[in-house]
């Protein structure tokens, strides 16, 4: 089964609006997280990386104030896009380490933006 | 930073022959390398993966070699079958903790 469940699974949202992603690890603890972006038959793009108890890391060119990320606990980071765009339409994936090198997927939110 | 491709972008097989991916990467430093089976509209899947320290694994169809002279590894598919159509990505990581840096993704698909 999943160790990475991520909801939702897909959002509509109206333009203007902000929409909340979860990411948790099911049966392990993850101090790390990542996000990540995919646009159609294009490959996964780092977006930032969630850190427990501290400030995420974001990739260059990844709007800080757009996409907020809050890792409050070991189970759970929350990406959410704020005063979402069409052009912030995408999938949105997200993925945790569980040991030294294995990471785990979440299934993907499609975030389509009227 | 580290930079891998892939190819071919898209492959079409019959069913029952094989099909081969080929990825390199930059960074002499990646000591991981994972391939993930995504279909539409999920998350990746890891299929296989294998560590620096060898230069093959298999796991029954599947199989993946790596050249750490030459910075490449490859996945093999064998006795293709049409639940095998997907995307698949590679991807190389350094360190635990670290993400992946992900191949651009090949498009299977295997005609029956």
């Amino acid at each position: 089964g999943a160790v990475v469940s991520q909801h939702p699974s897909w959002v509509i949202c109206k333009s203007g609006t902000s929409v909340k992603i979860e990411c948790r690890s099911l049966d392990f603890q993850a101090t790390t997280m990542f996000w990540y972006r995919q646009f159609p038959k294009q490959s996964l793009m780092l977006m930032a990386t969630s850190n427990e108890g501290s400030k995420a890391t974001y990739e260059q060119g990844v709007e800080k104030d757009k996409f907020l990320i809050n890792h409050a606990s070991l189970t759970l980071s929350t990406l959410t896009v704020t005063s979402a765009h069409p052009e912030d339409s995408s999938f949105y994936i997200c993925s945790a380490p569980r040991d030294s090198f294995l990471q785990y997927f979440g299934a993907g939110t499609r975030l389509s933006v009227l | 930073g580290e930079n891998v491709e892939q190819h071919p972008s898209t492959l079409s097989v019959q069913e029952g022959d094989s099909a081969v991916i080929k990825c390199t990467y930059s960074d002499s430093a990646s000591n991981y390398f994972p391939w993930y089976k995504q279909e539409l509209g999920k998350g990746p899947q890891l299929i296989i993966d294998i560590r620096s320290n060898v230069g093959e694994k298999k796991d029954q169809r599947i199989a993946v070699t790596l050249n750490k002279t030459a910075k490449h590894f490859s996945l093999h598919i064998t006795e293709t079958q049409p639940e095998d159509s997907a995307v698949y990505f590679c991807a190389a990581s350094v360190t635990y903790g670290q993400n992946f840096v992900f191949g651009p993704g090949t498009r299977l698909s295997v005609l029956p």
